[in-house]
């Protein structure tokens, strides 16, 4: 069974960085063609892909946000970690992370179950 | 970035009845078009990939067909756990660009 749950913290300042860990189990960042990727959602609007981990140390970004994101895999703790700079109360949201078989060619089959993060002072 | 535009934003409709969700895409994508549903509080859950293929366990009522920049999410005879909010996505390339959602209410 192929889980992921998604961690860190719940509120932050304006200006702080938001470090966000995604734990999963039942596959292997290893295997060939996997993915993991950060996507998230403000509070009543739409899905926003943030950025992707592959097997292969290969990562991508949003161009939008890239120069503020940073992706990163822990193979053997089965993690991936996102980290988000200058945080804003505009990045209010809740944050997913998602599994994508196949280079993610074929969309993100497995999902954590989000985080919300709230950006106040 | 490729730019997703679905249609319409919001459908209200009937329990049993067809309805369509189209999505366009400004450049091709090729069949590199997924669809998720995503109920209130929930994780999207992906339904459809690469436009047309069924993921398992997902009803036989959805249905989805496209290539290139036009594509089309369909549910033959709406049930009830439905009514949810909907959403293209392509995986053609990153940055995996999403529609801003189709809600489907009840009529």
């Amino acid at each position: 069974q192929i889980t992921l749950k998604e961690s860190g913290p719940t509120l932050v300042k304006p200006t702080q960085t938001l470090t966000l860990t995604c734990t999963f189990s039942g596959f292997s960042l290893s295997t060939g063609g996997v993915g993991v990727g950060w996507i998230r959602q403000p509070p009543g609007k739409a899905l926003e892909w943030l950025a992707l981990s592959f097997w292969n140390d290969d990562k991508r970004y949003s161009p939008s946000l890239k120069t503020r994101l940073t992706i990163t895999k822990d193979t053997s703790k089965n993690q991936v970690v996102l980290t988000m700079t200058n945080m804003d109360p505009v990045d209010t949201a809740t944050y997913y992370c998602a599994r994508c078989p196949s280079d993610c060619s074929y969309g993100y089959w497995n999902w954590g179950q989000g985080t919300l993060v709230t950006v106040s002072s | 970035d490729i730019q997703m535009t679905q249609s319409p934003s919001s459908l209200s409709a009937s329990v049993g009845d067809r309805v369509s969700i189209t999505c366009r895409a400004s450049q091709s994508v090729r069949t590199y078009l997924n669809w998720y549903q995503q109920e209130p509080g929930k994780a999207p859950k992906l339904l459809i990939s690469v436009a047309s293929t069924l993921q398992s366990g997902v009803p036989s009522r959805f249905s989805g067909s496209g290539s290139g920049t036009d594509f089309t999410l369909t549910i033959s005879s709406l049930q009830p756990e439905d009514f949810a909010t909907y959403y293209c996505q392509q995986s053609d390339s990153t940055p995996h660009t999403f529609g801003l959602g189709t809600k489907l209410e009840i009529k």
